[in-house]
C-alpha cells in the first residue's frame, strides 16, 4: 500500500507570509511529483510538477524535492487569500502509472 | 481547459440499484482514471486505464468496473450500489501517464440511500 502523508492543516497563515506545505511518500520508486490545488466544491487542478531533486520555482510558488528523505514540498511566498484551498501532494509511479494522492492541507490566508 | 466532461453531475439513487458514471473526453489522451474523494480519505484510485480495453484495478476496486471501448470514453458502473459508495467521483485524463499532468472532470457527486 503506498502511502502519502500530509499535514490535514488547518494551515493559517497571514496574507503577505509564506506558506509551507509538506509531504511524505512511502514508494521509493516514485519518479514524478505534483502539486494540486483543489478549491471547495470544485475539481484539482496541478500548480506545479517536480522530477529532480532540489528547488523548482514557478512565480510565487516554489517546490523542494529531496528523494533520499522521500520529502516534497511547497512553499508559496506573498500569500494571498485567493491562495486559501486544499493543496494535494500526488506523487507517481510508472508502475502502472498511477497516481496517488495525500488527504490534503487545508490552507487559509488571512487577509 | 481540457475537454473532459463527466456525466451524470449528481445523482441519487437506492441501494442495490446499477449506476453507470461516464466520462468523456476531447483530448485523445491515452490514460484516463477514475478516483473516488470523500471527508478524511482524499482521492483514492478506483480503475484506470491505459488504452483502449486496457484496463487495470486501483486501490479501492472492490464493487467497481470500468470499460473503455473507445479513446474517448471511459465508463465506471457499480454493479449493486450501496451506501458506502455515496462519493464525489472524478475522472481524469494524462496524455503522459505518470510524468504528466492529469486533468480533471468536474466531478459527479452520487448519493445512494
Amino acid at each position: 500500500q503506498k502511502e502519502v502523508e500530509q499535514n490535514s492543516g488547518p494551515l493559517s497563515v497571514p496574507e503577505g507570509a509564506i506558506a509551507s506545505l509538506n509531504c511524505t511518500y512511502s514508494d521509493r520508486v516514485s519518479q514524478s511529483f505534483f502539486w494540486y490545488r483543489q478549491y471547495s466544491g470544485k475539481s484539482p487542478e496541478l500548480i506545479m510538477s517536480i522530477y529532480s531533486n532540489g528547488d523548482k520555482e514557478d512565480g510565487r510558488f516554489t517546490a523542494q524535492l529531496n528523494k533520499a528523505s522521500q520529502y516534497v514540498s511547497l512553499l508559496i511566498r506573498d500569500s494571498q487569500p485567493s491562495d486559501s484551498a486544499t493543496y494535494l501532494c500526488a506523487p507517481s509511479t510508472n508502475t502502472g502509472n498511477q497516481f496517488y494522492f495525500g488527504t490534503g492541507t487545508s490552507l487559509t490566508v488571512i487577509p | 481547459d481540457a475537454g473532459i466532461t463527466q456525466s451524470p453531475r449528481h445523482k441519487v439513487t437506492e441501494t442495490g440499484t446499477p449506476v453507470t458514471l461516464r466520462c468523456h473526453q476531447t483530448e485523445n489522451h491515452r490514460y484516463m482514471y477514475w478516483y473516488r474523494q470523500d471527508p478524511g480519505h482524499g482521492l483514492r484510485l478506483i480503475h484506470y486505464s491505459y488504452g483502449v480495453k486496457d484496463t487495470d484495478k486501483g486501490e479501492v476496486s472492490d464493487g467497481y468496473s470500468v470499460s473503455r471501448s473507445k479513446t474517448e470514453d471511459f465508463l465506471l458502473t457499480l454493479e449493486s450500489a450501496t451506501s458506502s459508495q455515496t462519493s464525489v467521483y472524478f475522472c481524469a485524463i494524462s496524455e503522459q501517464g505518470a510524468f504528466g499532468e492529469l486533468f480533471f472532470g468536474e466531478g459527479s457527486r452520487l448519493t445512494v440511500l
